[in-house]
């Protein structure tokens, strides 16, 4: 079956310090995933993609298959990165996005 | 509108009561999501609507479930004789690309209709 682990409830960290927000995926295919991001008092919305290759606010996120990894990741971390962030997996037929749990990140000054 | 939106955003109803969610997507979006999130826990597929093809209800957990869409515009998620247990933030989304996130992996939420049965 597929399945998103997020196993972090909470990560906390001081500003600038680097960030690693874990994701691991089954999947018996090719996976498509993707990082949501709530900010407080805001939607869900899409952060970044695997497939794009992009950094977006400094983030970046890499597959890992071997690991069925997709950790998301951040050199710096600010204080406007505090927020709810999922992990999603496209499931199979392409319909639906599969969603951890989440992580709550708090960056403190 | 500017984006999608959902009515009521807070709802608190008796134990047996049934309820009605709305959601309107973003115009021009033929794919329309419903998921659940309960306290605590991630988001949870419940309904998936695109276009006129029939709606993929596998997420619906049980047959107290019901969801319309009506063409490519508002859709209804019914709860009949609720349970404590569906208590939960009740999340619409809409996607752009016919074939549903393939493409893009962008949907576009609600803010959702939290929903308190006491």
């Amino acid at each position: 079956a597929q399945r998103v682990t997020q196993p972090e409830k909470l990560l906390s960290v001081f500003k600038g310090a680097p960030v690693e927000l874990k994701c691991n995926y089954s999947y018996s295919g090719s996976p498509e995933l993707f990082w949501y991001v709530q900010y407080s008092r805001q939607r869900l919305q899409l952060l970044l993609r695997h497939i794009s290759r992009e950094s977006i606010k400094g983030f970046t996120a890499d597959l890992n298959k071997g690991e069925t990894s997709f950790h998301l990741k951040k050199p710096f971390a600010q204080e406007e990165d505090s927020a709810m962030y999922y992990c999603a997996l496209v499931s199979g037929g392409y319909n639906k996005l599969i969603f951890g749990a989440g992580t709550r990140l708090a960056v403190h000054p | 509108g500017a984006g999608v939106s959902q009515s009521p955003s807070n709802k608190v109803t008796e134990k047996g009561k049934d309820v009605e969610l709305r959601c309107d997507p973003i115009s021009g979006h033929t794919a329309l999501y419903w998921y659940r999130q309960r306290l605590g826990q991630g988001l949870e597929f419940l309904i998936y609507f695109q276009g006129n093809s029939a709606p993929d209800k596998s997420g619906l957990p049980s047959d107290r479930f019901s969801a319309e869409r009506t063409g490519e515009s508002v859709s209804t998620l019914t709860i009949q004789r609720t349970q404590q247990e569906d208590s939960a933030v009740y999340l619409c989304a809409s996607s752009l690309s016919w074939t549903g996130v393939a493409n893009t992996g962008e949907l576009f939420f609600g803010e959702g209709s939290r929903l308190t049965v006491l």
